[in-house]
């Protein structure tokens, strides 16, 4: 498999429970994105790196959000104690290079259902 | 920061028929434009791109975009739509590394 791959493809999490999404990129690809797309909306950006390092956070909704990627590759978006309204699919992308106008392949996204 | 515009939200056509997926876009710089394609339950996947050059711009499965920098738009044309080509359609504009989307098209292709 060469693409970006993401686990687990559906979450169902309780209200107040922490939960931790997986990305994958493809092998080589230096910088790694995190989008959430809400029902009806397109993805909104959350989160970069660029190998290990988080150049960009500044999309993430609160600091119950918090992602890393520590040896530069496999990285893990983790949301504590959600809420109702962290419902969304969040997408994962990764691309080759740092240039702006690289292109991003996105894996198949995380559905996470708070209840 | 800059934005993008879908000014369709959906579009039903009917299969053979051409098809526009509007797209304007609000910066003051230099931009790179791009189309995702989604289909349900899969992640994006790039249809084209816009970084210079020709205007326009051709991509996959037949689909073209065309490049309008006094319009401040990207508005994606198929000449000829099939049943396969129903999917969401997202326009989005580069910024610094991240991209920024709009609100997206569903393309519904009736037989």
């Amino acid at each position: 498999g060469a693409g970006v791959s993401q686990s687990p493809r559906y979450k169902v999490a309780k209200r107040g429970q922490d939960v931790a999404l997986r990305c994958d990129p493809i092998s080589g690809h230096v910088s790694l994105f995190w989008y959430q797309q809400a029902l009806g909306q397109g993805p909104e950006f959350l989160t970069y790196f660029q190998n290990e390092a988080q150049l960009d956070k500044s999309g993430l909704p609160s600091d119950r959000f918090f992602a890393e990627r520590p040896e530069g590759s496999v990285s893990t978006l983790k949301i504590q104690r959600t809420q109702q309204e962290d419902s969304a699919v969040y997408l994962c992308a990764s691309s080759l290079l740092v240039l702006t106008q690289e292109t991003q392949y996105f894996g198949p996204g995380t559905r996470l259902l708070v209840l | 920061a800059q934005s993008v515009t879908q000014l369709d939200s959906q579009v039903p056509v009917f299969e053979e028929a051409p098809v526009e997926l509007r797209c304007n876009y609000s910066s003051s710089v230099s931009v790179y434009l791009f189309w995702y394609v989604q289909y349900p339950n899969q992640g994006l996947q790039l249809l084209l791109k816009y970084l210079s050059g020709s205007t326009l711009v051709k991509g996959i499965n037949g689909f073209e975009a065309e490049f309008n920098k006094s319009q401040t738009s990207f508005h994606l044309r198929k000449p000829s739509v099939h049943i396969s080509d129903t999917a969401e359609y997202f326009c989005a504009v580069s910024e610094t590394q991240k991209l920024v989307f709009g609100k997206g098209t569903k393309l519904t292709v009736n037989p």
